[in-house]
């Protein structure tokens, strides 16, 4: 079954301090890799996309992630975090075949804290 | 573009009552899709339309919700009866089927009292 999982439900970091969330996906096509933010009270953004080619993305806000198929993963990262990326990360993917086309399954997220 | 725009933002009715969320899509695009967040269960697909036909509506709760697309630039999301346990915040998102990519709108907060 196609799936999304991100271990950490809730990470605090120190401001200026590095960051990695997990992603691993399970998915029997080719897939296609997304990581959404969510602000308090608004709707979800999309920070970066995998779709082909260079398996290191770059997103907004200093953001990147890396594909890596062997293990399956879409980890996201930030070299020095802000306390403004206090928020909640979402990984999704999605394929443009089959019955699902169009789609995106979604991980349940994990909340970022940021301590000064 | 204004972006995907949902109607209304705040929504405060008693039990019983009958709901109805709004939602126009990006122009241009061929896939909308409805979800539901809560603290509880997360952010959960309801239904999703691709070319205004729905594709999959195994995510709606129960028979008190249905959602309509007449046309590409509109879409419906109703609840009859309304019940406490609905209240969540509802997003819409569009996107062009081919590239994936979703854009949410802002949500509708429902509250059911």
């Amino acid at each position: 079954a196609q799936s999304v999982t991100q271990p950490d439900i809730h990470i605090t970091v120190s401001e200026g301090a590095s960051l990695e969330l997990r992603c691993n996906y399970s998915y029997g096509a080719t897939p296609y890799l997304f990581w959404y933010v969510q602000s308090p009270g608004q709707g979800l953004q999309l920070l970066l996309k995998y779709f082909s080619g260079d398996t290191l993305v770059q997103g907004i806000k200093g953001f990147e992630a890396e594909f890596k198929r062997s293990q399956s993963s879409f980890n996201l990262r930030k070299p020095s975090v802000h306390w403004s990326d206090a928020a909640e990360y979402f990984c999704a993917v999605g394929s443009n075949y089959g019955g699902s086309q169009g789609n995106l399954i979604f991980g349940k997220g994990t909340k970022l804290s940021v301590k000064p | 573009d204004a972006g995907v725009i949902q109607s209304p933002r705040h929504e405060v009715t008693e039990m019983g009552q009958e709901v109805t969320l709004r939602c126009k899509p990006i122009s241009g695009h061929n896939s909308l899709f409805w979800y539901r967040q809560t603290m509880m269960r997360g952010l959960e697909l309801l239904i999703y339309f691709n070319n205004n036909v729905p594709i999959d509506d195994s995510g709606m709760p129960e028979d008190r919700f249905s959602a309509k697309m007449p046309n590409a630039s509109f879409s419906t999301l109703k609840i009859q009866p309304s019940e406490p346990r609905d209240s969540a915040v509802y997003f819409c998102a569009s996107s062009q089927t081919e590239i994936l990519e979703q854009f949410f709108g802002p949500g509708t907060r429902l509250t059911v009292l």
